[in-house]
């Protein structure tokens, strides 16, 4: 079975610049989320769908980030303007389950390292 | 609000013993998940083991074991027989049910393992 699906893997770009990442999930997942990580701390929950509609974005930075799902398979993540705190790994995960429950196994790509200048 | 505290930055443990990584947070949801995730230095995330606030059991898969006290609001993960390949970062996470399904992650251990 294929794993979650990242692209670019390493992004260096200049503040105020955009930025797109892509994600792929495994085949059949209906979930999917979309973490920050910043060096030295865990992941931050940006943005999760349930098949191509959004559960919850309340700490995606609307301003400047974006998401996603149309189809209800791959996503993408974009960032306009990008800012030097934007310096993080970006992951994706997806599951199985639907969003709706406490029980998610999910499974990470390995993710975008985005280098802000 | 949700939270989730891992206290110990850093821990060492010799090879073949066990060691246990502390993890203790914060809900006033009754129903929710917790999550370990291991991290290797490639970055990939990886689910080791999970625990249901209605579970009476402890979960346990292969050599980890979730030490799960509801009371103290405490979801302490236990390696048996730590390997050389353990050396990683560990990360709990809890998802609520209510709280809109966000799952949040304690800022890590990292484990070291020494031969």
């Amino acid at each position: 079975e294929a794993g979650v699906a990242q692209s670019p893997r390493y992004k260096i770009i200049e503040k105020r610049q955009s930025v797109a990442f892509w994600c792929n999930p495994i085949s059949g997942h209906a979930t999917l989320y979309w973490y920050q990580q910043i060096l030295g701390q865990g992941p931050k929950l940006l943005i999760q769908f349930q098949n191509n509609g959004v559960v919850d974005d309340s700490q995606l930075p609307k301003d400047r980030f974006s998401a996603e799902r149309l189809k209800g398979v791959d996503s993408t993540l974009k960032i306009q303007p990008a800012k030097l705190e934007d310096s993080a790994v970006y992951l994706c995960a997806s599951s199985f389950g639907l969003a709706y429950s406490s029980y998610n196994e999910q499974f990470f790509g390995p993710g975008t390292r985005l280098t802000v200048l | 609000a949700q939270k989730i505290t891992q206290t110990q930055p850093g821990m060492f443990v010799q090879e073949k013993e066990a060691v246990t990584l502390d993890c203790t947070y914060d809900t006033s949801d009754p129903s929710y998940g917790l999550f370990w995730y291991k991290q290797p230095s490639s970055g990939e995330m990886i689910f080791l083991i999970y625990q249901g606030s209605y579970d009476q059991q402890n979960a346990t898969e292969g050599r980890y074991s979730l030490n799960f006290q509801k009371a103290r609001k405490s979801a302490n993960l236990v390696i048996s027989a730590s390997q050389l390949g353990d050396s990683a970062m560990y990360f709990c996470a809890m998802r609520e049910v209510t709280g809109g399904f966000k799952t949040i992650f304690g800022a890590g251990t990292r484990l070291f393992v020494k031969a």
